[in-house]
């Protein structure tokens, strides 16, 4: 099946510096992107969607100043948490799908712990 | 709107079946079905698009019903390596204009025993 990466599996930072998480689709071109984030125990909740070459749609509650979304080729979106608050630590999760195919095809994750 | 599974958990020897159920109230574009183990993302494993489909791999399969608000997932003879949470994402019947936008349901989990 197909190949979704992310960058870095794990990240400590402190409070108030900027993080940034990458999400690689590595043997297929994925026009869409999705990112969830997820806490302990609990299912998965969509952030936003992101296509390439325009800008993410956000779902609500969402800040788009604070997640900074970026799909700049059909193989690469990045997210950034700027600012980050020990509320932000979470499981972050980057899903990738063809254009002509619906599955998602998930990456591994990126666990991001704020002090 | 989020969709309803059930069971929330599922206990079983190697061997057993298990069936778990995904519900919406609204009719549905689309289910995905995913398992996920700890600390790992989830592993894609069928998508369903069509009214009273049934599909399946392994030992594993689904079916969507006519009206398509509800989904189940069929596990036979189940194995230690089914141990996980499962998940279904549902896409809703907005005329295919939410591509591939999921909502997840809030998980099943099953643990398979010796």
């Amino acid at each position: 099946g197909a190949v979704v990466s992310q960058h870095p599996s794990w990240v400590i930072c402190k409070s108030g510096t900027s993080v940034k998480i990458e999400c690689r689709s590595l043997d297929f071109q994925a026009t869409t992107m999705f990112w969830y984030r997820q806490f302990p125990k609990q299912s998965l909740m969509l952030m936003a969607t992101s296509n390439e070459g325009s800008k993410a749609t956000y779902e609500q509650g969402v800040e788009k100043d604070k997640f900074l979304i970026n799909h700049a080729s059909l193989t690469l979106s990045t997210l950034t948490v700027t600012s980050a608050h020990p509320e932000d630590s979470s499981f972050y999760i980057c899903s990738a799908s063809e254009g002509s195919s619906y599955e998602q095809y998930f990456g591994p994750g990126t666990r991001l712990t704020v002090t | 709107q989020q969709p309803v599974q059930s069971p929330q958990a599922v206990i079983l020897r190697e061997g057993e079946d298990a069936v778990i159920n995904c519900s919406s109230s609204k009719a549905l574009y689309s289910v995905h079905w995913y398992r996920q183990k700890h600390g790992e993302a989830p592993v894609f494993l069928m998508i369903l698009l069509k009214g009273g489909e049934q599909k399946g791999h392994d030992k594993i399969s689904a079916s969507f019903n006519e009206k398509k608000q509800q989904s189940s997932l069929y596990l036979t003879a189940s194995q230690l390596s089914y141990s996980g949470t499962y998940f279904c994402g549902t896409e809703p019947n907005a005329g295919g204009t939410s591509y591939g936008k999921l909502t997840f349901g809030q998980g099943t989990i099953l643990t398979v025993h010796p």
